[in-house]
């Protein structure tokens, strides 16, 4: 079961990029890196996966270095409405491995 | 709007009563999923349907009982709950395989209080 570690919260301002990093260290070969973005009493929902380098959508992006141990979630010019817990997973999918973890709380302040 | 609906969306039910939590998904997914969030603690996987079977069921105490009964619609029946089971109950969806390769879309959730 592959573990995740994320910072339990972040602070910044608006119009600030937000790099938020989670460590996986055993994670297996067949595993994905999906992020999650959830607001208060909301489900998560979805933000970007990849497996390694680099993915980019039009919400944010996703740097996964070689060795993928860790990754990290950026978010351009981050408002106020970006204000959330985000989630970093990682799975191969067949086999129900995947868990949230607690999650980075973020908070963008004016 | 994710496509997926819950209700009721709020309930308040005592130790000895029992009601139950209904999930709709409208996306046409083949997997369903249960997800327990309690205050300050991570999501929780209770239970995976695949195509109206269930695939997984982390060892939730037995007054959680789930029906599928067909791929759109996901039943979470309750019990004798205790008060320790108050939480945010969330239901989600995914196409395909059950897994996180498939993208989970989540209803808003059943705030859930037991008195």
């Amino acid at each position: 079961l592959a573990k995740t570690t994320q910072p339990i919260s972040m602070d910044s301002y608006e119009g600030q990029e937000v790099n938020i990093t989670c460590s996986h260290n055993n994670i297996a070969t067949n595993d994905y890196i999906t992020w999650y973005q959830q607001f208060p009493s909301q489900g998560p929902r979805f933000i970007i996966q990849g497996y390694k380098t680099k993915v980019t959508n039009e919400v944010a992006s996703l740097f996964i270095p070689a060795d993928r141990k860790s990754s990290t979630l950026s978010l351009p010019r981050v408002s106020l409405s970006d204000t959330a817990v985000y989630y970093c997973l990682v799975g191969d999918g067949w086999n129900n491995d995947m868990r949230f973890g607690a999650g980075t709380r973020l908070t963008v302040k004016p | 709007e994710t496509g997926v609906t819950q209700t009721p969306r709020h309930l308040v039910m005592g130790m000895t009563n029992k009601k139950s939590l209904k999930c709709e998904q409208h996306l046409g997914h083949n997997a369903m999923y249960w997800y327990k969030q309690s205050a300050k603690k991570p999501l929780e996987l209770m239970f995976v349907y695949s195509l109206e079977e269930r695939v997984e069921n982390n060892s939730v105490p037995s007054r959680f009982s789930p029906e599928c009964p067909n791929s759109s619609h996901l039943f979470l029946h309750l019990h004798t709950l205790q008060p320790e089971d108050s939480a945010l109950y969330l239901c989600a969806s995914s196409q395909g395989i059950p897994g996180w390769i498939n993208e989970q879309y989540f209803g808003p959730g059943t705030r859930l209080t037991v008195t």
